[in-house]
């Protein structure tokens, strides 16, 4: 089975700008949780997606959201960019999100300018 | 509040040393724990699980970890470590009631294995 998918691989965007992550759960996988990591708050969850549906929303402004199609593929955008969104962005997928164990991407590595 | 807490953010170590790494959790009610890790260069990567029943549990390249409920740890160990097993370590934690996928990690612990 593939694994998680995370597209771009990296990102070099400026202040004010706004960005689309994109994130291919495995195969069968209906959940896609999605993190930031940095080096000074480290995992911090961002939000999850199950059917479609937001169920579950981490401690983020705004200007995060994200989205799952039919496929279970899922999107996070960031709009109006800060020098503080620089950061690892990991997507993970489960079978249910029902806390079953969580498999990550390689993550997506966003640079704000 | 929810939190996990990892007790050393550092560790160094020969190559075969034991290694007990330190993880406590603060959750409301019945929660899942996972150790994964996360190699130079690469994702993070499940170690191991407990979800409930024996509270021993037994992951990949020889890692076990403990759940201790009246001490609220979930404490990683290897009887021998190796260079390779150089990396950089999280601990974890899901509610089990809830259907949020959400989880609480730790602020990782990096080991480095000396040859």
């Amino acid at each position: 089975k593939a694994g998680v998918t995370q597209t771009p691989r990296y990102l070099i965007k400026t202040r004010g700008q706004q960005v689309t992550l994109s994130c291919s759960p495995i195969s069968g996988h209906r959940s896609v949780s999605w993190y930031q990591q940095t080096p000074g708050q480290g995992l911090q969850f961002l939000f999850e997606y199950f059917s479609e549906t937001q169920r579950n929303k981490g401690n983020f402004p705004g200007r995060f959201s994200g989205r799952q199609f039919s496929n279970s593929r899922s999107e996070m955008n960031v709009s109006t960019l800060e020098l503080g969104d620089s950061a690892l962005y990991l997507c993970a997928s489960s079978l249910n999100g029902q806390t079953y164990e969580q498999y990550f991407g390689p993550g997506t590595r966003l640079t704000v300018t | 509040a929810q939190s996990v807490s990892q007790h050393n953010h550092h560790v160094i170590l020969s190559e075969a040393a034991s290694l007990e790494l330190g993880c406590n959790y603060s959750y409301g009610g019945t929660v899942n724990l996972f150790w994964y890790v996360q190699y130079p260069g690469q994702h993070l990567q499940l170690l191991l699980k407990y979800f409930s029943g024996d509270p021993l549990v037994k992951g990949i390249k020889g890692f076990e970890a403990e759940f201790i409920k009246s001490k609220f740890s979930f404490n990683l160990r290897k009887p021998s470590v190796q260079w390779s097993d150089t990396a950089e370590y999280f601990c974890a934690a899901g509610a089990t009631s809830s259907n949020t996928g959400k989880l609480i990690f730790g602020q990782g612990t990096t080991l480095q294995v000396k040859p």
